[in-house]
Order: C-alpha cells, then structure tokens, then sequence
C-alpha cells in the first residue's frame, strides 16, 4: 500500500512569490491535514479537509490556504512568502482521525 | 485554543537508562496519540490512548493516560541508540478539532 505522498521534495522561493505544494493521501483516506513543522517550534497545525471541504484551520494568515480535490488529493498555497514562512510542510491523512500517517514533507526555503 | 505541553524539551541519556516525557494539556482531551519522528524524517504514529487511567504497553515502552484526561506520560525502560528522536504526544478534545502536537521531546543517546 503507498503511503502518504508529497511533491516537492524541497522547493526554493523568493520573498514574495507563491508556493504550491501537493499532497496524495493514502488510498481510501478522505481526511488530509497540513502541518507546519519549522525549526525549534513542533509542528502547528495548517489545515484539515475532509470529503472535499475544509473542517478547520490553524492560527496562520489567510495568505495560507488550499484546498481538497475529488480524488482526494490536497493542495497547499502559500501566497506573498515570507522569510519566516521557511519549514518543513508535513501532509497526514487518516481515517477518523486516528493515528495519522504522515508524509516525507516539503522543505520549503524562502530566500 | 487548545494547548498541549510537553516536558522535557532534551533529554540526554546513557544507553541503557529509562527516559520519561510527559505532555499536559489545557483542556481535557478526547484521546491522546503518540508520534515518534528519527532525525530527518517524519512523525510515525506509535499508539493512540482513550481510556481515563489505560496503560499501554509496546515492548520497552509504557504509555499512560492520566485519570482527568489532561495528561499523559511515556516511558521507555532501558533506552537503546534505535530510540533517538523525537517524541510526540497529540491530543484532541473532539468535534471539528484538529490533533495539536505538542512540542516533542528530544532524546539523545549516549552510548
């Protein structure tokens, strides 16, 4: 069974242009969740979608938004990058919330 | 919102000795999850608790869930250089809430 799939695997930007990242949850896994994960600060959480909708959002701006396609498969935009925004973007699916299965992540740089 | 705290932030220890971190929670929680991530990788769901007082057991390592459901705890006996990493605890208090993560704790290992 595949698991959790990310793209890209690292992604360079420069302050002020948008990121995209992409997510492919486990087959049969209609809940994907974001999560933040940058140096010294734990992992914070993004966003969580399920069947297509978005059931509840992190404390970030909403330059941070995404969305869920029918195959459920998840995109992440991040818009006007800041410095700060440099992390590790981890994607999860889970079936009922339970035990999360996590992907590789996206290293996104902003220089 | 909803804050999970976790303690120590490093523990540092000999091969061979116990290692404890233990993660408290503002609010009472509808289950608590535990995460292992190994340097440079990802989160790895270890074992969800919901039960007021369960114990949990996976070989070296002891899982508790406190009494109010605030708090939980994980041992590990005997720690070997395959424990280093990161551990996590997660809680959720339910409905339309997402898993907040603690901060994790590092555990380094001397050998």
């Amino acid at each position: 069974e595949a698991g959790v799939t990310q793209s890209p695997t690292h992604l360079i930007k420069t302050r002020g242009q948008q990121a995209t990242l992409r997510c492919s949850p486990i087959s049969g896994h209609t809940s994907v969740y974001w999560y933040q994960q940058a140096l010294g600060l734990g992992l914070q959480f993004l966003l969580w979608y399920d069947e297509g909708e978005e059931r509840n959002r992190g404390n970030f701006p909403p330059r941070f938004s995404g969305r869920q396609f029918p195959n459920y498969s998840s995109e992440l935009n991040v818009n006007a990058l800041e410095l700060e925004d440099s992390a590790l973007y981890l994607c999860a699916s889970s079936i009922d919330r339970v035990g999360y299965t996590f992907g590789s992540g996206t290293r996104l740089t902003v220089v | 919102g909803q804050q999970v705290m976790q303690i120590p932030q490093y523990q540092h220890v000999q091969e061979g000795e116990d290692f404890t971190t233990y993660c408290n929670s503002s609010t009472t929680l509808s289950n608590i999850q535990w995460y292992k991530q190994r340097p440079g990788g990802h989160p790895v769901f270890l074992i969800q608790l919901v039960k007021s007082g369960e114990v949990k057991k996976q070989k070296r390592l002891t899982f508790q869930f406190g009494e109010a459901k605030k708090n939980s705890s994980l041992h590990i006996t005997a720690t070997q250089t395959t424990d280093v990493g990161t551990y996590f605890c997660a809680g959720t208090g339910g409905g339309a809430d997402g898993l907040t993560f603690g901060k994790g704790t590092h555990l380094i290992i001397q050998p």
